[in-house]
């Protein structure tokens, strides 16, 4: 199995509105990460759990949540977004680094696309 | 800090034409470099790497070589098909775990 798998696929939120987004991959990887993509750009790095534990916050506003519950989970929670904030929101895997090892290849899903009324 | 830079697309070319899109790249210590590709409404796929200076990548008939003279890792086709059309994305990684990505080409090839 080499995917990373996310839900859902589209979503439409109001500016109150609470909702997740949830991704899974079952490669074993023990780095995961949460970027967010404008038309017609590169990826924006936002957070990064390693080993379940979050390692970097690209200073992302508050009312985006990341959470690691396992392994394998990797989940982020909104809360009061603003229209700016829609986008496609990527997660991606890696194995981490393991021994010394240099690694960095990053495995994605399809993402989810998030619009903001 | 660590950058990468990518030609500026877009790039149009007619199917069998020979595709280059040139990467070059800033960075500390000895990055590992990719190239990525997003087709429309997908996320990211790798489509090749390299680790270390003069290793070449390649898959699907692309490749690309890892200069470490010149800092480059330009992407190279001999003959594009109409699925090629995507968008390409030079990136590397370092020890740190964080990717950098260049600002993408988008490549149209027309039967």
């Amino acid at each position: 199995d080499t995917e990373v798998t996310q839900t859902p696929k589209h979503l439409v939120m109001g500016m109150t509105n609470k909702k997740s987004l949830k991704c899974e991959q079952h490669m074993g990887h023990r780095a995961m990460y949460w970027y967010k993509q404008k038309a017609k750009k590169p990826p924006e790095l936002m957070f990064v759990y390693s080993y379940e534990k979050l390692s970097i916050n690209e200073s992302v506003p508050s009312r985006f949540s990341p959470e690691c519950p396992n392994s394998s989970l990797l989940n982020l929670h909104l809360h009061a977004l603003q229209p700016e904030d829609s986008a496609l929101y990527l997660c991606a895997s890696s194995l981490g680094t393991s021994g010394g090892k240099r690694t960095g290849e990053l495995f994605f899903g399809e993402g989810s696309r998030l619009t903001v009324l | 800090g660590n950058s990468v830079t990518q030609m500026e697309g877009p790039v149009t070319l007619s199917e069998e034409a020979f595709l280059t899109i040139n990467c070059t790249y800033t960075a500390t210590g000895y990055p590992s470099l990719f190239w990525y590709v997003q087709y429309p409404g997908e996320g990211l796929q790798l489509l090749l790497k390299a680790t270390k200076a003069d290793d070449k990548g390649s898959n699907k008939g692309f490749e690309a070589t890892y200069r470490k003279e010149t800092t480059s890792f330009h992407l190279e086709k001999g003959s594009v098909q109409v699925s090629d059309s995507a968008v390409y994305f030079c990136a590397l990684s370092t020890n740190a775990g964080k990717s950098t990505f260049g600002d993408g080409t988008t490549l149209t090839v027309k039967p």
